[in-house]
């Protein structure tokens, strides 16, 4: 069980650029999260799906950021138009039963 | 406002001294979990434990619902206790979704 994938481990991207965070939930997991961590915020939750439907994302800012899951085997979050405030530790998770999160090690996107 | 507050902010102690982690909610919640964090890991559950209390080893987790508190006791505490320790509520409107505390940053002194 190598746990939740994600990827890239870290990203530097130019303001305007768009970055896309991919996620591997753990295999036969039904629900996939997604969050965001900074200092001053801490962890703030974006988005989620249950058998890659979209159920929650009230999270999410509601321009460039969007996310999807094509399979169920992967998640992404792209953020178009990058801004230097998006600069996070971006957190996916998933999980079989409710309460129960496995997280991965996050993306850490920076903004320059 | 914040509906997940935690304290203290920061702790440093000496290894072998227990260690009270407390965290306040302002709004009802189904649930609550404690969380793991080293600088630059992913988070690791702890403990999950809506209401009551649960001990694992050196750690216990006491949860009051009605008074919307739950508490994490280290005891004996050791160096590699040393992290972020988060505490999350499900709240009663947001099925599956935490809302996450600041965390506590524990650091265990040799």
């Amino acid at each position: 069980n190598a746990g939740v994938i994600q990827t890239p481990r870290h990203k530097v991207t130019g303001k305007g650029q768009e970055a896309t965070l991919w996620c591997e939930p753990i295999s036969g997991h039904s629900a996939v999260f997604w969050y965001r961590q900074t200092i001053v915020q801490g962890l703030e939750f974006l988005t989620y799906f249950r058998n890659q439907a979209p159920i929650d994302d009230s999270g999410m800012p509601k321009e460039r950021f969007s996310a999807q899951m094509p399979n169920q085997s992967h998640s992404t979050l792209k953020i178009q138009s990058t801004q230097p405030q998006d600069s996070a530790v971006y957190l996916c998770a998933s999980s079989l039963v409710p309460n129960t999160l496995y997280f991965g090690e996050g993306s850490r996107l920076i903004v320059v | 406002g914040q509906q997940v507050q935690q304290s203290p902010t920061s702790l440093v102690l000496q290894e072998g001294e227990n260690a009270e982690l407390q965290c306040n909610f302002s709004t009802s919640l189904n649930s609550m979990q404690w969380f793991y964090q080293r600088p630059g890991g992913s988070l690791i559950s702890v403990f999950y434990n809506p209401s009551g209390t649960k001990q694992s080893g050196r750690l216990t987790s006491t949860t009051v619902i009605k008074e919307r508190r739950s508490s994490l006791h280290i005891s004996s505490s050791q160096i590699t206790d040393s992290g972020t320790y988060l505490c999350a509520m499900e709240n009663t409107e947001g099925a599956d979704r935490l809302t996450f505390g600041k965390g506590t940053q524990l650091i265990i002194q040799p």
